[in-house]
């Protein structure tokens, strides 16, 4: 069936550290957004981002659509980077955003 | 431009009753989707509208339905609650469709007692 998978599940870091997130996802994708939901429950839409890489600050987003995985970059994190990082693709398989499980990242000051 | 606004924010609901949640999408959104986020279970997706028509609709029971108006608003309904319907209900709008950035309101967090 169709699967997202985002790695690691969790992560725990010392504020000031960088982190990578994974996405990898199952079949060939139109496009693909990662959010980001604070402890209390805002999901913030971060990227949306089909193809190729973006920027914002300190994220970035790269989605490497033809191996089928994207990557979330948080340099020099902040406490307030804290929370749930979600990827969401949109898949030629099916009519709606498939949802991955999330990754918890707790930076701690 | 104002945000995607949800209400309440809080509700607390006895077994059996029903209740009413409703959602401003952003101006100029014409999508509105709804998912039911619970601990173990991650985002659930609901259904989605787009002009007044409901577009596609995740596996729940018929007891959650929902509608949208001509101005885009859209409210979901459960009726019948259970234990289990206890959640953090979540609105998110975009401009067209599941091909355009969506963006959340703050949710409505339902507890079912």
């Amino acid at each position: 069936g169709i699967q997202v998978e985002q790695s690691p599940p969790d992560l725990i870091l010392q504020e000031g550290a960088n982190s990578t997130l994974r996405c990898n996802f199952s079949d060939s994708v139109n496009n693909l957004q990662w959010f980001h939901q604070n402890p209390w429950g805002q999901l913030i839409n971060l990227f949306y981002i089909p193809s190729g890489t973006k920027q914002n600050g300190r994220l970035s987003a790269t989605t490497v659509a033809t191996e089928r995985y994207s990557l979330l970059y948080i340099s020099s994190s902040q406490t307030t980077d804290s929370g749930v990082y979600f990827c969401a693709p949109h898949m030629d398989s099916n009519y709606q955003l498939i949802w991955g499980a999330g990754t918890k990242l707790i930076i701690k000051p | 431009k104002a945000g995607v606004t949800q209400t309440p924010r809080y509700l607390i609901k006895t077994r059996g009753q029903q209740v009413t949640l409703s959602c401003s999408p952003i101006s100029g959104h014409r999508s509105v989707s709804w998912y039911q986020q619970t601990p173990g279970q991650g985002l659930q997706f609901l259904f989605e509208y787009f002009s007044e028509t409901q577009r596609n609709k995740g596996n729940f029971p018929g007891r959650f339905s929902g509608r949208q108006f001509s101005n885009s608003r859209s409210e979901m309904n459960v009726s019948t609650l259970e234990l289990g319907d206890s959640a953090l209900y979540l609105c998110a709008s975009s401009f067209l469709d599941r091909d355009s950035p969506l963006h959340f309101g703050n949710g409505t967090r339902l507890t079912v007692t």
